[in-house]
């Protein structure tokens, strides 16, 4: 069975520097993985997808994550942190053969701090 | 229309009343997801429609819910008799069929429910 991981519920970074959210996921075929952002009282909104190819992906609004096979995790990166930022962010995996069912992870909360 | 497009957006229903819930895709998207999104269980995974395929109907979590889709494009999500535990927004999404993984699922902004 699929699985995600993401550590740390709530993250709080100032605006301007680096924003890390971490992912880690359990597999047992290669996965598909995902990171949606999710905005107050909105719906989910693709910032990127891994599934072949080139390991570092980079997604909308300055975001960009790396596939690490032997870490089996998909950290998501962005260099320089907005206000506009905010928002709840979710990593999926799903399987790479079948329907897209998408297991989700428990979402981590970006705050941006003025 | 343009995007995944939910209705009602907001409802809230007595504890035991039935309730329905619509979700109207994307335009020539075949596949159609439902999830539900609670606080403590985060994202689930309820049900799959592709096409004129049986539904995968893995996650839906009690037989109380159930769902349809008419003429390959429509949904409706029904939860019977409902319950305070039922209180979530549920979430329609689509996309492309034949593409596995490779299709971007699209989301709806969501039904929020609550059962009081």
């Amino acid at each position: 069975a699929q699985s995600v991981t993401q550590l740390g519920s709530h993250v709080s970074v100032s605006e301007g520097a680096l924003v890390l959210l971490r992912c880690n996921y359990s597999s047992s075929v290669p996965p598909y993985l995902f990171w949606y952002v999710q905005y107050p009282n909105q719906g989910l909104q693709l910032l990127l997808k891994y599934t072949t190819g080139a390991t570092l992906v980079k997604g909308i609004n300055g975001f960009e994550a790396e596939f690490k096979k032997s870490e089996t995790s998909f950290h998501l990166t962005k260099p320089s942190a907005h206000m506009s930022d905010a928002a709840e962010y979710f990593c999926a995996v799903s399987e790479l053969q079948g329907a897209q069912k998408l297991v989700f992870g428990q979402g981590t909360r970006l705050t941006i701090n003025p | 229309g343009a995007g995944v497009s939910q209705s009602p957006s907001n409802k809230v229903t007595e504890k035991g009343k039935d309730v329905e819930l619509r979700c109207d895709p994307i335009s020539g998207h075949t596949a159609l997801y439902w999830y539900r999104q609670s606080l403590g269980q985060g994202l689930e995974f309820l049900i799959y429609f592709q096409g004129n395929s049986a539904p995968d109907k893995s996650g839906l979590p009690s037989d109380r819910f159930s769902a349809e889709r008419t003429g390959g494009s429509v949904s409706t999500l029904t939860i019977q008799r409902t319950q305070q535990e039922d209180s979530a927004v549920y979430l329609c999404a689509s996309s492309r069929a034949g593409q596995g993984a490779r299709s971007t699922i699209y989301f709806g902004e969501g039904s929020w429910l609550t059962v009081v």
